[in-house]
């Protein structure tokens, strides 16, 4: 079965440092990959996206994620962090041949401080 | 402006009790989904519909059930049968009916439900 993993649960950094939040799939072929960003009570919006071509894409908010096949990874990045990141970080996964379905990961939910 | 909304923001059921949630957008889209999101658990894919009066059950199906009447709307009904109804749910939508799955999924901004 198709999954996605999001290793660390909870992240905290300070305002102004640099951020990875990481993403593993298990997929065989090459999936659509998502980061999605969702502030407490609301619902996702959607920070970036990969679907063919450079494997390093650039997102909204001075996000980036880049695709390693040979990891199966979609790590998310940005070099410094501003407080109204804090947030809960959803990584996910698509293709047709999942029946078409997207699957989530279970969130990094990242503070800020000062 | 165009989106997706999902009223009430609150909902709360008693015990036996069929609760409606509404989801409608304004985005002409062909798929619309709904996921229930429990803490630590991520996002579960209850139904989704890639057209008009079809639908199909998502993994966590049991106790709900939809209807796609209108293609701007897509209500989910909490059943009776759901036995732990409490969680934040999230509809949404994606442009294609041919590429759900493929194409990103825009989210309204949730319902929560809870249990009396």
């Amino acid at each position: 079965a198709q999954s996605v993993t999001q290793p660390d649960i909870h992240i905290t950094v300070s305002e102004g440092a640099s951020l990875e939040l990481r993403c593993n799939y298990s997929y065989g072929a090459t999936p659509y990959l998502f980061w999605y960003v969702q502030s407490p009570g609301q619902g996702l919006q959607l920070l970036l996206k990969y679907f063919s071509g450079d494997t390093l894409v650039q997102g909204i908010k001075g996000f980036e994620a880049e695709f390693k096949r040979s990891q199966s990874s979609f790590n998310l990045r940005k070099p410094s962090v501003h407080w109204s990141d804090a947030a809960e970080y959803f990584c996910a996964v698509g293709a047709p041949e999942t029946g078409n379905q997207f699957y989530f990961g279970t969130g990094t939910s990242l503070t800020v401080i000062p | 402006d165009g989106g997706i909304t999902q009223s009430p923001k609150y909902l709360f059921r008693k015990e036996g009790q069929n609760v409606t949630l509404s989801c409608e957008q304004n985005l002409n889209h062909d798929a619309m989904y709904w996921y229930r999101q429990d803490p630590g658990q991520g996002l579960r894919l209850i139904y989704y519909s890639q057209i008009v009066n079809d639908f199909q059950k998502g993994d966590i199906a049991e106790g709900y059930s939809v209807s796609r009447e209108k293609k701007e709307s897509f209500p989910l009904t909490v059943t009776s049968a759901q036995k732990n109804p409490t969680a934040f749910y999230l509809c949404a939508s994606s442009i294609d009916r041919d590429r759900v799955g493929e194409e990103t999924q825009y989210f309204g901004p949730g319902t929560r439900l809870l249990v009396l």
